[in-house]
């Protein structure tokens, strides 16, 4: 079955130090994995997908097939990171239109 | 930017009663779908459309839902008989290829049935 899974609800951290969100996902196939973010009264837009291999806003993720897990993570949290991140998989075969969504995890940045 | 709009942003409506949710997908993209978000639960997939056609569903997609894109700009959600369990954020997405590339989130709509 295809499944995404996020574990926390909530991160909670002090500005400054690292973040880590975690994400592991159960496909049979070759997944195409992304974090989706949602800044408060935002609507939902891609942060960033593994198969660009980019940095953005200054967060990576990088695919671990053998633990199938597509961790995000920041050196140094900033104050407007808060917001709610969501892990998605897109399969390349079978489930190829659609996006099936973890829980979320709302980080929540401290001054 | 081009941004995916939808109407309405919250729409009411009592048990039994059928109701369309609008949405205008970014002009020059392919690919619509149609997720939903139930309140404290994960966004999960409703269906997706292309080329005039429905290319995949859900389970929660049945004979009560349906999909139109009635002329070049809009593509509609009708739920023809609500329930209780229909209250939920719907959200439109779009994408100028499949779902392997970006997808492209409208603000929700968030449908009430009371």
């Amino acid at each position: 079955a295809q499944r995404v899974t996020q574990p926390e609800k909530l991160l909670s951290v002090f500005k400054g130090a690292p973040v880590e969100l975690k994400c592991n996902y159960s496909y049979s196939g070759s997944p195409e994995l992304f974090w989706y973010v949602q800044y408060s009264r935002q609507r939902l837009q891609l942060l960033l997908r593994h198969i660009s291999r980019e940095s953005i806003k200054g967060f990576t993720a990088d695919l671990n097939k053998g633990e199938t897990s597509f961790h995000l993570k920041k050196p140094f949290a900033q104050e407007e990171d808060s917001a709610m991140y969501y892990c998605a998989l897109s399969g390349v075969s079978g489930g190829y239109n659609k996006l099936i969504f973890g829980a979320g995890t709302r980080l929540a940045v401290h001054p | 930017e081009p941004e995916v709009t939808q109407t309405p942003s919250h729409q009411v409506t009592q048990m039994g009663q059928e109701v369309i949710l609008r949405c205008v997908p970014i002009s020059n993209h392919l690919y619509f779908y149609w997720y939903r978000q139930i309140l404290g639960q994960k966004v999960e997939f409703l269906v997706s459309f292309y080329n005039n056609e429905i290319s995949e569903k859900s389970e929660i997609f049945d004979d009560q839902f349906s999909v139109e894109r009635p002329d070049g700009s809009n593509f509609t959600l009708k739920i023809r008989s609500t329930k209780l369990e229909d209250s939920a954020m719907y959200f439109c997405a779009s994408s100028e290829k499949g779902a392997k590339y970006e997808q492209y989130f409208g603000p929700g709509t968030r449908l009430t049935v009371t």
